[in-house]
């Protein structure tokens, strides 16, 4: 059974870093491109980033690009965002999705239930 | 970029109803066309995608039509169970490949 555990969020202040990790297992996570989703309180789905399976191909939205880093590290069958000059309008709802392809696709055929980041002083 | 809508943004239906939501991009993007099923408090579930084939596990009176531009979800016969936003999603290469609808929801009358 495929698992996606996210980890990481909180609350933090505007300007200030966090750290999204997300754990799998249930797949060979390294034959997978990785994304993250966001979703704002009562918002619809924003893409956030994908990373593809060797980090050959890294991908970011517009709204994100130069302050957040996607990561991952197959020994560990581990996603990583790093989240730095977090702004309020980051607040939301981020998930981990496998893809259903080795490469940045983006079609996402599993979901994890989702870490929850506030940004507010 | 290519901008996805769709319509309408709301629907209330009766059980057994057939129910068609509406999705178009504002360029071609052949069949790269996924619809995403997310029930209240819930994850998002990948219903269809390549515009018309269905994920495994999915109830048969889902199905997806269109290509190019112009995409439909349609449910045959609307069940309580269905009751969710449904979003449309452009994908194939990110960035800027990945662009969701803004969201269908879809009630019982």
């Amino acid at each position: 059974e495929v698992q996606l555990v996210e980890s990481g969020g909180g609350l933090v202040q505007p300007g200030r870093s966090l750290r999204l990790s997300c754990a799998a297992s249930g797949f060979t996570f390294d034959d997978y491109a990785m994304h993250w989703v966001r979703q704002a309180p009562g918002k619809g789905l924003e893409w956030v980033s994908g990373i593809s399976w060797n980090s050959g191909s890294i991908g970011y939205a517009d709204s994100v690009k130069g302050r957040f880093t996607i990561s991952r590290d197959n020994a560990k069958n581990s996603l990583y965002l790093q989240m730095n000059s977090l702004r309020a309008e980051d607040t939301a709802l981020y998930y981990c999705a496998k893809d259903s392809t080795w490469r940045v696709q983006g079609l996402f055929d599993y979901w994890g239930q989702g870490t929850l980041v506030t940004v507010s002083s | 970029d290519i901008q996805m809508t769709q319509s309408p943004s709301s629907l209330s239906a009766s059980v057994g109803d057939r129910v068609t939501i509406t999705c178009r991009a504002s360029q071609g993007i052949s069949n790269y066309l996924a619809w995403y099923q997310q029930k209240p408090g819930k994850v998002p579930k990948l219903l269809i995608y390549a515009a018309s084939t269905l994920q495994s596990g999915v109830p048969s009176r889902f199905s997806g039509s269109g290509s190019g531009t112009d995409f439909t979800l349609t449910i045959s016969s609307l069940q309580p169970e269905d009751v969710a936003t449904y979003y449309c999603q452009k994908y194939n290469s990110a960035p800027p490949g990945v662009t969701f609808g803004p969201g269908t929801k879809v009630d019982i009358k």
